[in-house]
């Protein structure tokens, strides 16, 4: 079955860290860009970050930049999200998503059923 | 930075046509992506680059792009099509959504 499986959400402090994990099945993982959406409570979509099918490039949104760190492991099928100096409003469910093919530009036509963070004192 | 807009909600009534905007400055020179989220779900690829429906999308779903604004249109509208809808694009390296529109049938 071809899905994406997030985990590792939890509930923590501001300033704390977290690494969300996304487990890949069913389709060639080291062939497709992934990104991570997040949805705050209540709202709409939010794109965080987009890495290239090798792993070498990434972009990040300005409000994670240089706080988040995506990675994968094509070995694996598993894509990763480092997140330090956590806030509140990074309080959010995070969805790992697969870019529809290797164009830069696509849409994204896998989602996972997402992970959730709480950032809260 | 570049901005999307979307109308909060669009009515339309069983069985006849919705139509979601997209606004942008000059949307149509972009490639625009459309999903539907239902509640408690997670979104779902209804339209990409404008135009082209993903497998498993009826016929019913269609788009357009051009000038300043993009249009997911339904036709003969189903209770369930009932969701939100985000448009987005990409500019920059950085994936845009619009705010949303929820589409109400009634």
């Amino acid at each position: 079955e071809v899905q994406l499986l997030e985990s590792g959400g939890d509930i923590l402090q501001p300033g704390e860290s977290l690494r969300l994990s996304c487990a890949a099945s069913g389709f060639t993982f080291s062939n497709f860009a992934l990104s991570w959406v997040r949805q705050a409570p209540g709202k709409g979509l939010e794109w965080v970050s987009r890495i290239s099918d090798n792993g070498v490039t990434s972009y990040y949104a300005d409000s994670v930049k240089g706080r988040f760190t995506i990675s994968r492991d094509n070995s694996k099928s598993t894509l990763h999200l480092q997140m330090n100096s956590l806030r509140v409003n990074d309080t959010a469910l995070y969805f790992c998503v697969k870019s529809r093919t290797a164009w830069f530009g696509d849409g994204f036509d896998l989602w996972g059923q997402g992970t959730m963070v709480i950032v809260s004192s | 930075s570049y901005e999307l807009t979307q109308a909060l909600s669009v009515s339309v009534a069983l069985g006849q046509t919705a139509r979601i905007t997209c606004g942008g400055d000059n949307i149509g020179g972009k490639n625009v992506h459309w999903y539907q989220q239902k509640p408690g779900q997670a979104p779902v690829l209804v339209m990409y680059r404008d135009a082209n429906r993903p497998s498993g999308i009826p016929e019913r779903f269609s788009g357009s792009n051009s000038g300043n604004m993009a249009t997911l249109s339904i036709s003969r509208a189903q209770d369930g099509d009932e969701a939100d809808y985000y448009c987005q694009v990409w500019d920059s390296n950085t994936a845009l959504f619009g705010g949303g529109t929820r589409l109400t049938v009634l």
